[in-house]
Parts: structure tokens; C-alpha cells; sequence
């Protein structure tokens, strides 16, 4: 079972161009997320998704969008990047909504020069 | 504001026991998280604990104390590959998960 699959693991990116990371879940959960981890921080949300056809902003949503045109795809799309957007970004769903019971993807390293 | 606080990193001996400290303050609670997290890799789902008390589960536990905002992850008969960060997360009354920093447990033969 592949669960949830990001591309790509890793991309080095120059500033002020545009990326996209892909997520797909095999699970058909309803909800899914971003989150970016950076050192010494706690993970933070950056959109989710209670719901295909759904969108919302997390707590660090400036810079990103995203779209959920399915169940199981949920890309990330930064504009134009910035050096401050170097990070792991994650992303994960869970089955239902309101709950901490998350599944990740494996991450993509992103780094912007 | 919202904050968890756990210690950054803890050392431990394979065949020992290890609790790993937990404190949260947020608007309202939902329910106190762990995850572990091995290195370059994803955070997995260990335990939920929404009411006080223990929750057991084979070497892993997780217990909650509401009233003191605090909770505990205790690792029994620690083997090498329990080497990972674990993380701690609260749920708020928004059902927001707060993330906690981590803490990267190092074990020792």
C-alpha cells in the first residue's frame, strides 16, 4: 500500500521561481494537509483540506496555494519562492476531520537559492 | 499564545526505560498527540490520550494530566531502533494540532 506519495523528494530551487509539489493519497481520505518542518520548530500548517473541492489557510499560508480537484491529489504550489521557504515540506490526510491522527507523506527537502 | 515544550534531546540505554516530558498551553484541548519520527523519514502515529491517565500500548505508554497541561511518552526496554524525534502535538478548541519542536532520543548500547 503507497499511502501517500510526494514529488519530488528533493529540488533545489533559484529565487523567484515557481514549484510545485505534488501529493497523492491511495487511501481516499477525506482531509489532507501541509505542513513545513524547519529545525528547532514544531511542525507548522502551512493549508489543508477538509475535503475535495475545499481549501483552507493554516498558519503560515503566505506564499503557497493549493487546489483538492479530487480525493487523492493535493498539490502545492509556491509563486515565486523565496530563500525563507527552504524547508521539508509534508503532507499528510487523515480519514476524518477534527482528529490528530495523521498519515505523512516522506517529505520533500526544498531548498531555495 | 500557544505553546508545547519538550526537551530538545535525551540520551538513554538500550534494555532501559525513558519518559519523554510534554508541556502544553492552548486555547482549549482536544486531545495530546505523540509521533515518532526517525531521521530523513515521516512522522508515524504512536498514541492519543484525551482523558487523564495512562494509555498503554506493548513498550510504548503516554500518559495526560489536563489539569497540569502536561504529558508524558515512556519508552520500556529501549532498543536501537527507538532512536528517532519524537513529537508532541495538542489539539486546540479549533482542533488545530500544535507541534511541538521534538526530541531527539539517542540510544546508547
Amino acid at each position: 500500500t503507497a499511502g501517500i506519495t510526494q514529488a519530488p523528494t528533493s529540488q533545489i530551487l533559484a529565487a523567484g521561481r515557481s514549484m510545485t509539489l505534488r501529493c497523492t493519497q491511495d487511501m481516499r481520505h477525506n482531509a489532507m494537509y501541509w505542513y513545513r518542518q524547519d529545525l528547532g520548530l514544531g511542525l507548522r500548517l502551512i493549508h489543508y483540506s477538509n475535503t475535495a473541492g475545499t481549501t483552507g489557510k493554516g498558519e503560515v499560508p503566505d506564499g503557497y496555494s493549493v487546489s483538492r480537484a479530487n480525493t487523492d491529489d493535493f498539490p502545492l504550489t509556491l509563486a515565486s519562492a523565496v530563500p525563507s521557504q527552504t524547508s521539508v515540506y509534508f503532507c499528510a490526510s487523515s480519514d476524518r476531520t477534527h482528529t490528530g491522527e495523521l498519515f505523512f507523506g516522506e517529505g520533500s527537502r526544498l531548498t531555495v537559492l | 499564545g500557544q505553546n508545547i515544550d519538550q526537551p530538545t534531546e535525551m540520551t538513554a540505554t538500550e534494555g532501559a526505560i525513558v519518559q519523554i516530558n510534554c508541556t502544553y498551553q492552548t486555547s482549549g484541548f482536544n486531545g495530546l498527540f505523540w509521533y515518532q519520527q526517525h531521521a530523513g523519514e515521516a512522522p508515524t502515529f504512536l498514541s492519543y490520550n484525551v482523558l487523564d491517565g495512562l494509555e498503554e500500548k506493548g513498550r510504548f505508554s503516554s500518559f495526560l494530566s489536563r489539569s497540569k497541561g502536561y504529558s508524558y511518552l515512556l519508552l520500556k526496554e529501549l532498543q536501537m531502533k527507538d532512536s528517532a524525534s519524537y513529537l508532541c502535538a495538542c489539539m486546540d478548541s479549533n482542533y488545530q494540532l500544535i507541534w511541538g519542536a521534538g526530541t531527539k532520543l539517542i540510544i546508547k548500547p
